[in-house]
């Protein structure tokens, strides 16, 4: 069975801190990739970052990486520099690529504050 | 290029009575899928449709029953809406077979059935 842990239900980090939402998922499946969704609440979910299971190089977007580590099972998020606009719920998902399923993780409610 | 659109925004159904949640998209994607979400639970695949002409279920498809009218169009059926489908729905597309895997979601319906 596919699973994605997120352990912090809820997180606050200092506008221009920085903050890491963590995961974690078990499959026995080789190839996948991972993601990141934020959703702010204007309810639209929107991609963040993606990483390829096969590239051992962590995914970079601005101020948004990631640590993946194989091994662990583990794919934490870090966001820099946070922002207000970062407030949302953040959710971890991942696919394996012989699969059509996505496979979520329950979310994490980040707030900035100001 | 709309993206992933959905109607109604919201509804407000009375226990037994039924209705369709229509969703469709402009992406030429393959793939859609309807999930619920709900506090806590983070985002739980109903059914998906991986090609035009064919559905699957996912982890909650009891209560619920879906059309893929088109390679544009996934529709969700409540046939008797009970309250413990009072949720809020989203629907997406991914274009898995030609590598994308990356899903794109609407803006969500919120149903209340009372």
């Amino acid at each position: 069975a596919q699973t994605v842990t997120q352990s912090q239900p809820e997180m606050s980090v200092q506008e221009a801190e920085t903050v890491t939402l963590s995961c974690t998922y078990d499959t026995s499946e080789n190839n996948y990739y991972l993601f990141w969704y934020k959703q702010p609440p204007s309810r639209q979910m929107i991609l963040v970052i993606r990483q390829e299971a096969y590239k051992q190089q962590n995914a970079t977007e601005n101020r948004f990486s990631v640590n993946f580590q194989k091994a662990a099972k583990s794919f934490s998020l870090k966001i820099s520099d946070s922002q207000l606009g970062d407030t949302a719920m953040y959710f971890c998902a991942f696919m394996i690529t012989t699969g059509n399923q996505f496979y979520f993780g329950t979310g994490t409610s980040l707030t900035v504050i100001p | 290029n709309a993206g992933v659109t959905q109607t109604p925004k919201f509804q407000v159904l009375k226990t037994g009575q039924s209705m369709t949640l229509q969703c469709a998209q402009d992406m030429n994607h393959n793939s859609m899928y309807w999930y619920r979400q709900d506090p806590g639970m983070g985002l739980r695949l109903i059914y998906y449709s991986a090609s035009e002409g064919t559905t699957d279920k996912g982890e909650v498809p009891n209560g619920y029953n879906v059309s893929r009218l088109n390679k544009r169009e996934f529709s969700l059926r409540l046939e008797s809406a009970a309250p413990s489908q009072t949720s809020v729905y989203f629907c997406a597309s991914s274009d898995i077979p030609r590598g994308n895997y990356e899903q794109y979601f609407g803006p969500g319906t919120r149903l209340t059935v009372t």
